[in-house]
């Protein structure tokens, strides 16, 4: 059953701690997102990645990493230096094309403590 | 600076009515539109999208339309259903700019029996 897995489905931040968040895909896209909801407002990227060990910056990139090791996995670190990290995390995926429709994962609520 | 602007945070509708949910945006390089639902703490799914050389896209219920010369797009649910009833975001992109999607703030459906 092909999809976008993300846990864990809650977590909890202390603080100066940093926190990964997992996504992996067996759909076999080549490009994978991170975008960040917060209530009231759209998703806003993160970052992205179109091919294995390449990522780009989003618009809201600072306090936060990436990396691309594997074509299924790509997992988003939050650090200390993100201030306001509470958010719902969404990652996402997708062929690169001519259709660039994206598919999301069910997300990650993460809280500070 | 909100490129996509959904101005209308909620929307309520009788069970059998047409919604029409709107969505502006500013960049004129935009070329590929796309309609998102969501129900909480989980991920969006696709809807229905549009590219630039069309005005209009259909499927089942959902229709999409696309002003060019006012920047502006709709989604039609017709008959509307309580099942419906899940926030709503528009989406766009520039092509081939590897689908980075701008998403707007959301609407929230409400489909009353």
């Amino acid at each position: 059953d092909g999809g976008i897995t993300q846990s864990p489905k809650y977590l909890f931040r202390k603080e100066g701690q940093n926190v990964t968040l997992s996504c992996e895909q067996n759909l076999n896209h080549d490009a994978m997102y991170w975008y960040r909801q917060d209530p009231g407002q759209g998703l806003r990227l993160i970052y992205y990645s179109q091919i294995v060990n390449d990522f780009q910056k989003g618009d809201i990139a600072e306090g936060y990493s990436v990396s691309r090791e594997k074509k299924e996995s790509f997992p988003l670190t939050v650090t200390s230096a993100q201030k306001n990290p509470t958010a719902f995390y969404l990652c996402a995926s997708s062929w690169r094309g001519a259709d660039e429709k994206l598919f999301f994962g069910s997300g990650t609520q993460l809280s500070v403590l | 600076d909100q490129q996509v602007k959904q101005n209308s945070p909620s929307l309520s509708v009788q069970e059998g009515r047409i919604s029409i949910l709107n969505c502006d945006y500013t960049n004129s390089m935009f070329d590929y539109f796309l309609w998102y639902k969501k129900y909480p703490a989980e991920g969006p799914t696709f809807l229905i999208s549009i590219s630039s050389i069309k005005d209009k896209n259909e499927d089942g219920r959902f229709t999409v339309f696309l002003n060019k010369s006012a920047k502006h797009l709709s989604l039609h649910i017709v008959p509307s259903q309580p099942g419906d009833s899940a926030v709503y975001f528009c989406a766009a992109s520039v092509y081939n700019q590897g689908g980075k999607l701008i998403f707007g703030q959301g609407t929230e459906l409400s489909v009353k029996p």
